[in-house]
């Protein structure tokens, strides 16, 4: 089974705070690609990152780091300092031979 | 360079009717997927088309059908409207290379299509 669960539906913060959102991901397979993706109002799926199953290293990408745990099955996003234009709705996603994501995470980031 | 391009933007039909979508990939992409999102949802795999080929399909019903042409440009089709049809249809496009659980997508802003 494939299977992403982002058990956040909506988070509100106050912009300057830091934000980390959660993702727990299912699969039997050994090699896998996991993802986050950002859904602006405007619809269109941004990407943001890639990982193979293989990396665990955590990576950094200025206000944004993720943390990538085999051993909990997690690929967790945080945003450092936030934003207003943070505000939007993030997916996880689970790639085999074919992407799943999960439910999303609603992320409202008031000034 | 076009990202990925799909028409219509909006659209409502009636039950029981039968509707077409299109997309046009990113300039160098060969394979296109398609995706259904219900508000509030998260984007629920339909299928994948390469080669003109449908290569991998979610859990949906026969109803929902596509096709790839030569210039990789898709269409999704949906016969026998629902009410639960009503959603965002997004069209993603890559590039297959060796595998295709490491591409990234690329998405269109997608097609509304609201089921009266």
């Amino acid at each position: 089974a494939q299977k992403v669960t982002q058990a956040q539906t909506e988070i509100s913060v106050v912009e300057k705070e830091d934000v980390t959102l959660d993702c727990v991901y299912e699969t039997r397979d050994t090699t896998y690609y996991l993802f986050w993706y950002k859904q602006p109002p405007s619809g269109e799926l941004v990407f943001l990152i890639r990982r193979n199953s293989f990396d665990e290293q955590n990576e950094i990408s200025g206000r944004y780091s993720w943390n990538f745990q085999k051993s909990t099955s997690s690929f967790n996003f945080t945003i450092t300092a936030s934003q207003v234009v943070d505000s939007a709705v993030y997916f996880c996603a689970l790639s085999l031979n074919d992407m799943r994501f999960g439910a999303g995470t609603r992320l409202t980031v008031k000034p | 360079d076009a990202g990925v391009t799909q028409s219509p933007t909006h659209l409502i039909k009636t039950r029981g009717q039968q509707v077409t979508l299109r997309c046009s990939p990113k300039s160098g992409h060969d394979t296109v997927s398609w995706y259904q999102q219900a508000l509030g949802q998260g984007p629920q795999f339909i299928f994948q088309y390469y080669e003109e080929e449908e290569r991998q399909r979610g859990n949906f019903p026969d109803r929902f059908s596509g096709h790839q042409f030569p210039n990789y440009s898709s269409e999704l089709n949906v016969n026998a409207l629902l009410l639960g049809d009503s959603a965002l249809y997004l069209c993603a496009s890559s590039l297959r290379g060796r595998g295709t659980g490491a591409n990234v997508l690329t998405f269109g802003a997608g097609s509304r299509l609201t089921v009266l």
